[in-house]
């Protein structure tokens, strides 16, 4: 299995709602990712999990909240986002050590704040 | 910090071989990835170098000095579908964690 499994495929929410983007991977993998991508943009790194404790968050403001309950999954919790965090969310996963340890990626979230 | 350059566009004929370069500055530099991004999709591992030299897969080959700070990718027989953007992604370790850093893609146009 080297899949990353992420849920929804779409998201249309408001500005005052809440949501939460989950990814899914049984790879072993102990470093999980969530990127965001912009329209012919590259992936912009958000938050890196490591051994499920936040190693890093790119200044990503808070209405956006990490979540990593176990080694398999990881959550984005959403919170009075903006029309401009429209995006394709992305989770990606890797071994954190290791030669050839590249990131494999799940197939994203589409969202779209209105 | 990172800086990751990659030219935004190229194209090229069915058949052909096309090298899109990626140069790159950054420190605690542990390997450098190329991915394949078809529009609406997620990025697909391509190649992965963290020595000097290139690696060939099939159709595809990776380069990368690490002096120069410079990788190359290299498609051959160029299909239709091969039609996507390139991502240069280099992998540094602030901190003790692996983080893969994208470069802004070449969107990759094939024509008959």
């Amino acid at each position: 299995d080297t899949e990353v499994t992420q849920t929804p495929k779409h998201l249309v929410m408001g500005m005052t709602n809440k949501k939460s983007l989950k990814c899914e991977q049984h790879m072993g993998h102990r470093a999980m990712y969530w990127y965001k991508q912009k329209a012919k943009k590259p992936p912009e790194l958000m938050f890196v999990y490591s051994y499920e404790k936040l190693s890093i968050n790119e200044s990503v403001p808070s209405r956006f909240s990490p979540e990593c309950p176990n080694s398999s999954l990881l959550n984005l919790h959403l919170h009075a986002l903006q029309p401009e965090d429209s995006a394709l969310y992305l989770c990606a996963s890797s071994y954190r050590g290791g030669l050839n340890t590249e990131a494999f990626f799940g197939q994203g979230t589409r969202l779209t704040v209105v | 910090g990172q800086n990751i350059d990659q030219p935004t566009e190229m194209t090229a004929t069915e058949g052909a071989i096309v090298q899109i370069n990626c140069t790159y500055q950054t420190s605690g530099f542990n390997g450098l990835f190329w991915y394949q991004q078809h529009a609406g999709e997620a990025p697909t591992f391509l190649s992965y170098n963290v020595l000097d030299g290139l690696e060939e897969k099939g159709r595809f080959s990776s380069f990368l000095s690490r002096s120069k700070g410079y990788s190359y990718l290299l498609l051959k027989e160029l299909q239709m579908k091969d039609s996507a953007s390139y991502l240069c992604a280099v992998r540094s370790i602030p901190g003790g964690s692996y983080i893969p850093t994208f470069g802004r893609g070449t969107s990759l146009i094939v024509h008959p």
